[in-house]
């Protein structure tokens, strides 16, 4: 079965410095994983996704993701956190029949960026 | 191209009474999922619906019911509503290609149903 956790429920940071989203994930077979942002009364919007290419994954708004098989983490990052960053982060990892769509959500990331 | 929308944005209802929700897909997509967000539980997968066949399904009760249409449109039907249906219903596209690890789920904005 799939699961993710995401190691933080809230993590504030200051205009300017680095951001780190934390996510460990299981899977019983090779993973694809993502990350989606909220912001408050908005739908999910697509951060970014790995599906067994480069581990190294680059995202919109400056953000990316490394995926790391040994300690089944898919973190995100962010050299330099904007006011409008402060949203909700959500690791997602694909789960139910192989090739279907069932996404698994973590419990979420609030992230507070302060002036 | 037209993201994911979502009909009505809003809808406050009385328990016992039932509700329809519906989801129309980013042109070409095939396969409509959706998900339950609630402060408690989360975002939690309901069903997902390719070529009009629910393909997939999560651990709701059968009150939670959808069906999809040829054009691929998507309704979501809640019946003898309780308090705790009250949530934010998500609905996503995508071309559907099982099989395809590719295949990217893009979301709606949502439909905030309020149950008093």
């Amino acid at each position: 079965a799939q699961s993710v956790t995401q190691l933080d429920s809230h993590v504030s940071v200051s205009e300017g410095t680095p951001v780190l989203l934390r996510c460990n994930y299981s899977s019983s077979y090779s993973p694809s994983l993502f990350w989606y942002v909220q912001h408050p009364n908005k739908g999910l919007q697509l951060l970014l996704k790995y599906t067994s290419a480069a581990t190294l994954v680059k995202g919109i708004n400056g953000f990316e993701a490394e995926f790391k098989k040994s300690e089944t983490s898919f973190h995100l990052t962010k050299p330099s956190a904007h006011m409008s960053d402060a949203a909700e982060y959500f690791c997602v990892v694909r789960g139910g029949k192989k090739g279907y769509n069932k996404l698994i959500f973590g419990a979420g990331t609030r992230l507070a960026v302060h002036p | 191209k037209a993201g994911v929308t979502q009909t009505p944005r809003y809808l406050i209802k009385t328990r016992g009474q039932q509700v329809t929700l519906s989801c129309s897909p980013i042109s070409g997509h095939r396969s409509v999922s959706w998900y339950q967000q609630t402060p408690g539980q989360g975002l939690q997968f309901l069903f997902e619906y390719f070529s009009e066949t629910q393909r997939n399904k999560g651990n709701f009760p059968g009150r939670f019911s959808g069906r999809q249409f040829s054009n691929s449109r998507s309704e979501m039907n809640v019946s003898t509503l309780e308090l705790g249906d009250s949530a934010l219903y998500l609905c996503a596209s995508s071309p559907g290609l099982a099989g395809l690890v590719t295949d990217t789920q893009y979301f709606g904005p949502g439909t905030r149903l309020t149950v008093l």
